[in-house]
């Protein structure tokens, strides 16, 4: 079964308005996840890592007062794209790291972002 | 910095045949090499890493991937494709610092016909 729930899977949204995502780590508590985008024939792109209890690390160039990150808990962070434009249509995608001596890596099945 | 390479946007196959989906990479020092796998509706999954040792590293549902230091390269590859292996495969690298530097490639679209 699924480690990772995200959720919508794909969202359709005026230009203006604001997106919620949310991505929970389903089988462990997760202190630390990640928030990755892809654009059109672009690489998936690692956008912030999402800290359980304090702020979110922004990678260059994400502008951390559109996009939103709340890792509210251990087991949920939600990304919030606020005042979405058509330029911020793009798969998103959440990961949850597993610590321990045997590290992994999992991932939520994406959530396609259309503005309109 | 660190960057992945997936020259082939999509690669058509027939069922039976061997399938290889390419992958070249860039990375400062030794590099940790990942191939994760997306099938529709479905999160990325791991398939198959090459961190040291043997340079043909197996993986999950019979899928293998051989790390080449002097091509730069870690292309994916599989002996007899299946039809449910049709999917999106990424290509990753990340340095030893850990998977906050993951950084992907572009994805390879695997279409494999009957």
């Amino acid at each position: 079964g699924a480690v990772v729930s995200q959720h919508p899977s794909w969202v359709i949204c005026k230009s203006g308005t604001s997106v919620k995502i949310e991505c929970r780590s389903l089988d462990f508590q997760a202190t630390t996840m990640f928030w990755y985008r892809q654009f059109p024939k672009q690489s998936l792109m690692l956008m912030a890592t999402s800290n359980e209890g304090s702020k979110a690390t922004y990678e260059q160039g994400v502008e951390k007062d559109k996009f939103l990150i709340n890792h509210a808990s251990l087991t949920l962070s939600t990304l919030t794209v606020t005042s979405a434009h058509p330029e911020d249509s793009s798969f998103n995608i959440c990961s949850v790291i597993r610590t321990g001596t045997n590290e992994k890596l999992f991932f939520g099945s994406g959530t396609q972002l259309s503005v309109l | 910095a660190q960057s992945v390479a997936q020259p082939e946007d999509q690669v058509n196959v027939a069922e039976g045949n061997p399938l290889t989906v390419k992958c070249t990479y860039s990375v400062s020092g030794n590099p940790y090499l990942f191939w994760y796998v997306q099938y529709p509706n479905r999160g990325l999954q791991f398939l198959l890493k090459y961190i040291t040792g043997d340079n043909l590293v197996k993986g999950s549902y019979g899928f293998e991937a051989e790390f080449n230091k002097s091509q730069t390269s870690f292309h994916l590859k599989k002996p007899s494709a299946l039809v449910s292996d049709s999917a999106l495969y990424f290509c990753a690298v990340r340095d030893r610092a850990g998977f906050q530097k993951l950084v992907f490639g572009t994805g390879t679209r695997l279409l494999v016909s009957p």
